[in-house]
């Protein structure tokens, strides 16, 4: 099955600095890549997403590469700020009638002020 | 107009007992999930339902059995609860298998004394 490795577990940055969480995935299969934030005593939720068709995607100052051929995608958040603080999780899965994702085991971000 | 619901979101009971947590979407999705988030904040996934059939069985427990009674429901019913069972529990849906973002419950924190 699908093994997702994420790095670093802990990040701490400045405000303003920019933050970058690296994934490897197992399964070359697997081709959908979302990652998300969970802060304290909350859900997950999604804060971008990337397909395997897809090398780069950005979303104001949220970006995430994917190497398909290395099998490891990343997540930049550029102009840190203290509400980015909060976990986060990169994970991978494969459409189809099981289609699944298997998550990485978080990076918690805490933003300095 | 809560999208995913679940009920209740707190529940600590004693070992041995027998437990069940409610969810629901309003969605309109075709697939839904539960998922165990530990106290290392992995999140992993634990069964998944397509149109009240069960499509993913993760190597749980027979002691959980999930129930599908309609698409917009997935209930988990927990027999023998163990201290090892204490954790957030959540649902979560998606449509289709293009493969689709999937959007999370609130969560149920499960303390098991």
């Amino acid at each position: 099955g699908e093994n997702v490795e994420q790095h670093p577990s802990t990040l701490s940055v400045q405000e303003g600095d920019s933050a970058v969480i690296k994934c490897t995935y197992s399964d070359s299969a697997s081709n959908y890549f979302p990652w998300y934030k969970q802060e304290l005593g909350k859900r997950p939720q999604l804060i971008i997403d990337i397909r395997s068709n897809v090398g780069e995607k950005k979303d104001q100052r949220i970006a995430v590469t994917l190497n398909k051929t290395a099998k490891h995608f990343s997540l930049h958040i550029t102009e840190t700020q203290p509400e980015d603080s909060a976990v986060y999780f990169c994970a991978a899965g494969r459409g189809g009638s099981n289609y699944k994702l298997t998550f990485g085991k978080g990076t918690l971000l805490t933003v300095n002020p | 107009d809560t999208a995913v619901s679940q009920t209740p979101k707190y529940l600590v009971t004693q070992m041995g007992n027998d437990k069940s947590i409610k969810c629901e979407q309003n969605l309109g999705h075709d697939t839904m999930y539960w998922y165990k988030q530990d106290s290392k904040k992995f999140l992993k996934i634990m069964f998944s339902y397509n149109n009240k059939e069960l499509i993913i069985n993760e190597t749980v427990p027979n002691r959980f059995s999930p129930k599908s009674p309609d698409k917009a429901h997935l209930n988990l019913h927990i027999n023998s609860l163990e201290l090892g069972d204490s954790a957030v529990y959540f649902c979560a849906s998606s449509q289709g298998s293009t493969p689709p973002e999937q959007f999370f419950g609130p969560g149920t924190r499960l303390t098991v004394l």
